[in-house]
């Protein structure tokens, strides 16, 4: 199984900054299967990265991945108000999909 | 629209049983594989169970392996769980998720729904 770990555990930042988010993982992720999820209360998770970089549908350009191998980044660049939230990494290069503890993004 | 409406949620008993029910509806389900994903109160995301398109393969977690069972029923556009032998452990919200059509993760969540194990 593929451990994935996450940091920081939380990042606290004001509207405008930009965020820099990492997820390591326990062995290289196959062909970069990798994916960004993010989390506000009360909510289900929504997909925003696939494939270590591409992003979901209808997700704002300010979001980006990237990353290869065992490293993977997840950047928020000039934070909305609406982007402060838990963001988990997942990998579904192998078996099974295995997700990351998250990073919480909090206003500062 | 996607639109995945879980059910059946509550609380039950430990060593009781319960079956989750999913309703799909906004895509063509019989296509797509889907998946029950579950986070417990102030935890993180824990993949449970998968299941193909057509149910020709099904994967389940270690730890609900033997207990917890995966099932759809595409002419009703339905994704079900049965969970047996429930523990505390077992407690979270259980969400009903499509896999992505280009990349085996998870491109639609439903709402969720609480399963509380509990004396």
């Amino acid at each position: 199984e593929i451990v994935l770990t996450q940091s920081p555990g939380t990042l606290s930042l004001s509207p405008g900054e930009r965020a820099t988010l990492s997820c390591r993982a326990s062995q290289s992720v196959h062909s970069r299967y990798l994916a960004w999820y993010q989390q506000k209360p009360g909510q289900a998770p929504r997909l925003l990265i696939y494939t270590a970089s591409s992003r979901a549908t209808g997700i704002p350009d300010r979001f980006s991945g990237s990353g290869s191998g065992t490293d993977f980044t997840l950047t928020i660049n000039r934070l909305e108000p609406e982007d402060f939230a838990v963001y988990y990494c997942q990998q579904y290069g192998g078996s099974p999909r295995t997700f990351g503890q998250g990073t919480k993004v909090e206003i500062k | 629209e996607v639109q995945l409406v879980a059910s059946g949620g509550g609380l039950v008993k430990p060593g009781g049983s319960l079956r989750l029910s999913c309703a799909a509806s906004g895509f063509t389900y019989s296509s797509y594989s889907m998946n029950w994903v579950r986070q417990a109160p102030g935890k993180g995301l824990e993949w449970v169970s998968s299941v193909s398109s057509g149910s020709s393969w099904i994967y389940i977690a270690d730890s609900v392996k033997g207990r917890f069972t995966i099932s759809r029923d595409n002419a009703k556009n339905s994704l079900y769980l049965q969970m047996n032998s429930l523990t505390a452990e077992d407690t979270a919200v259980y969400y009903c998720v499509r896999d992505s059509p280009i990349a085996d993760c998870f491109d639609s969540w439903g709402q969720g729904i609480l399963v509380t194990v509990s004396s």
